[in-house]
């Protein structure tokens, strides 16, 4: 089983439309993290969080917001798509105490807005 | 404000090639730099950090804080190696600790 799980894993909707990605993670990790990629610009960071009652804007949190309803789950969600947010989104953690901050990410969830 | 260039969107060798992912960062602070990596129908995954001073698959980086520069390098290439990279820079202060900034990506394609 995966340790970051993301779910839907293809979604299309229409402009306008709300959108939930969802993430939960087996990790244990206190940090989680949304990026979105696209061709050319990189993983850009849309919000993270670094534990349930804290809750950061990234670069790129414009049109987005997210909530974090337990340790396990953070959830992305785009009150009204628009056709740029069109992207792959990744979600993933991290465990500073590890002293490696390094990120475990999903498989992605690619969204396409028409 | 940090930030993380990668000059080359594609980079293409042949196999047994020489290899140079480039990196340039901009940073205040003493950086802290990552080297991910993402394989056709795989997750984005870690290959190597700098505090680490490894060799992951044939690959090193090293940090050139003169020419702030991180560039991944293996000398020789194998198709397998077909990926995109990204390399990525840690913020290490304040308020945005343990955010990681990411590159542009450079695609990185081995031929036969």
């Amino acid at each position: 089983d995966a340790d970051v799980t993301q779910t839907p894993r293809n979604r299309i909707t229409k402009t306008g439309k709300r959108i939930m990605l969802e993430c939960s993670q087996t990790k244990g990790h206190d940090r989680m993290y949304w990026y979105r990629q696209d061709p050319g610009l990189g993983l850009r960071l849309i919000y993270y969080s670094f534990d349930v009652k804290d809750i950061n804007k990234g670069e790129i949190s414009d049109g987005y917001s997210v909530s974090r309803q337990a340790q396990a789950k953070f959830s992305l969600s785009l009150e009204s798509a628009i056709p740029n947010q069109t992207a792959l989104y990744f979600c993933a953690t991290s465990d500073p105490a590890t002293g490696a901050n390094v990120l475990t990410f999903g498989a992605g969830s690619r969204l396409t807005v028409l | 404000a940090q930030r993380v260039t990668q000059p080359e969107k594609l980079l293409s060798v042949f196999k047994g090639a020489p290899v140079e992912l480039k990196c340039n960062y901009s940073y205040s602070g003493s950086p802290e730099l990552f080297w991910y990596v993402q394989y056709s129908r795989q997750r984005l995954q870690l290959l190597l950090r700098h505090i680490s001073r490894e060799s992951i698959k044939g690959f090193t980086a090293d940090l050139n804080k003169g020419e702030t520069s991180f560039h991944l390098k293996k000398p020789f290439a194998q198709e397998e190696d077909s990926a995109m990279y990204y390399c990525a820079l840690l913020n290490a202060g304040g308020t945005s600790y343990g955010k990681l900034t990411f590159g542009q990506g450079t695609i990185l394609t081995v031929h036969p």
